[in-house]
């Protein structure tokens, strides 16, 4: 099965910027999609096909995603950004699979 | 607005039946697949199933294929989520979640449906 593989935290300062990774098996071939869950509520889609923001998402957060890692970067952190982060791809066999999160606090 | 409105939350006793469900609003329920998505507490997500509304074509994750039913009504713009036979190990939140239409992602939530299992 494949497997998505993430930071279980991850710390930043307000106002400077966080990066989350998430690693697979040529990842890279793959689109990768991102959400955010705070605490109580329901997961938000973040970003979608690697680096494209729903509606409504501020453009302070983008993505990349090469060879073994896909990347979510959020600019200029604030305190409403502290929240899970997971990523999430399309598989073949696996249909859906889920990293398993990764923490961000914002310091 | 595009909604999936979920039903309540569920105490239940071990060997108990649950059906749990999903309505949609704001859009043509029969465009988008719907899945569902467990989330056990203090854990990640796990993607649990998919339906298509139209022609009620579902797809299971193997760790859930004989576990649980996932079926729609049309008539109702409903999604529904079921057991025969609940375990305390079904205990966890169940998310429904719309798929966007242009990609394998899942842009609209369900506000959760916490599933208590318990003797």
């Amino acid at each position: 099965s494949y497997v998505l593989t993430q930071p279980p935290s991850v710390s930043v300062a307000p106002g400077q910027t966080a990066r989350i990774t998430c690693g697979g098996n040529n990842i890279g071939t793959k689109s990768v999609h991102w959400y955010q869950q705070k605490p109580g509520q329901a997961p938000v889609l973040v970003l979608y096909d690697d680096s494209d923001r729903p509606s409504g998402i501020p453009e302070r957060f983008s993505g990349s995603n090469s060879g073994n890692t896909a990347t979510l970067t959020i600019s200029r952190v604030e305190a409403g950004d502290e929240a899970d982060y997971y990523c999430q791809l399309w598989h073949t066999n696996d249909h859906w699979v889920f990293g398993g999160g990764t923490k961000l606090t914002v310091l | 607005e595009v909604q999936l409105a979920q039903s309540g939350a569920e105490v239940k006793k071990p060997g108990e039946s649950l059906k749990i469900s999903c309505e949609a609003s704001g859009y043509s329920f029969t465009r988008d697949w719907i899945a569902w998505v467990r989330q056990m507490p203090g854990k990640g997500l796990e993607w649990v199933g998919i339906i298509n509304p139209s022609d009620s074509e579902t797809r299971y994750s193997q760790s859930f294929q004989g576990q649980v039913t996932i079926s729609v009504d049309k008539a109702i713009n409903t999604a529904s989520l079921q057991w025969s036979s609940l375990k305390a190990s079904d205990t966890a939140m169940y998310y429904c979640a719309r798929q966007l239409v242009a990609a394998n992602a899942f842009d609209i939530w369900g506000q959760g449906t916490m599933v208590t299992v318990s003797s």
